[in-house]
């Protein structure tokens, strides 16, 4: 089976503007987190989708949202960037609790 | 929500010699701990875990041992090799209501394997 994908695999932004990622789950997969990774506080939780509908949220602000689709590939949007989203933005397709993470998008905010 | 204590930070130790890195969690209903092992670059990869009915795992080089009563669960690297050196991740899966779960990751754990 293919790997979770995740496009772009980098992207450069200017404050204010918005974004959006995307995660390809592995098949057959129908959940996928989203992970936020920086140096300062690692790794952490920004949702989970499951058959469409978030099933978690972390605690990150409003700007930060996301989808999934019925094919299971999901979304992450950010508004109104801020320096401070500069990061590796990680996926995680779910099966059971095994998380398996794809190669991740590393945005740059200027 | 769930808090996970990751310990140390960096750990360097000789090539051949073994590795040991140690997570404490806080919240009691956590029953599934896994390890992700990151090289600079690439994505974090999954080396094994461990469930709460079980107090060791091992994996070739690879041991999890887990204590549930205080709390604590440990990643032990025999034989340490080159290939060895990466950050280290400790996490835990916490629950919510309505079946919903996520897992907490530790800080990390930077290991330098010496020649």
């Amino acid at each position: 089976k293919a790997g979770v994908t995740q496009t772009p695999r980098y992207l450069i932004k200017t404050r204010g503007q918005q974004v959006t990622l995307s995660c390809s789950p592995i098949s057959g997969h129908r959940s996928v987190s989203w992970y936020q990774q920086t140096p300062g506080q690692g790794l952490q939780f920004l949702f989970e989708y499951f058959s469409e509908t978030q099933r978690n949220k972390g605690n990150f602000p409003g700007r930060f949202s996301g989808r999934q689709f019925s094919n299971s590939r999901s979304e992450m949007n950010v508004s109104t960037l801020e320096l401070g989203d500069s990061a590796l933005y990680l996926c995680a397709s779910r099966y059971g609790d095994e998380q398996f993470f794809g190669p991740g998008t590393r945005l740059t905010v200027l | 929500g769930e808090n996970v204590e990751q310990h140390p930070s960096t750990l360097s130790v000789q090539e051949g010699d073994s590795a040991v890195i140690k997570c404490t969690y806080s919240d009691s209903a956590s029953n599934y701990f896994p390890w992700y092992k990151q090289e600079l670059g690439k994505r974090p990869q999954l080396i094994i875990d461990i469930r709460s009915n079980v107090g060791e795992k091992k994996d070739q080089r690879i041991a999890v041992t887990l204590n549930k009563t205080a709390k604590h669960f440990s990643l032990h690297i025999t034989e340490t090799q080159p290939e060895d050196s990466a950050v280290y991740f400790c996490a835990s899966i916490w629950y919510s209501g309505g079946g919903a779960d996520g897992l907490t990751f530790g800080k990390g754990t930077h290991l330098i394997i010496q020649p």
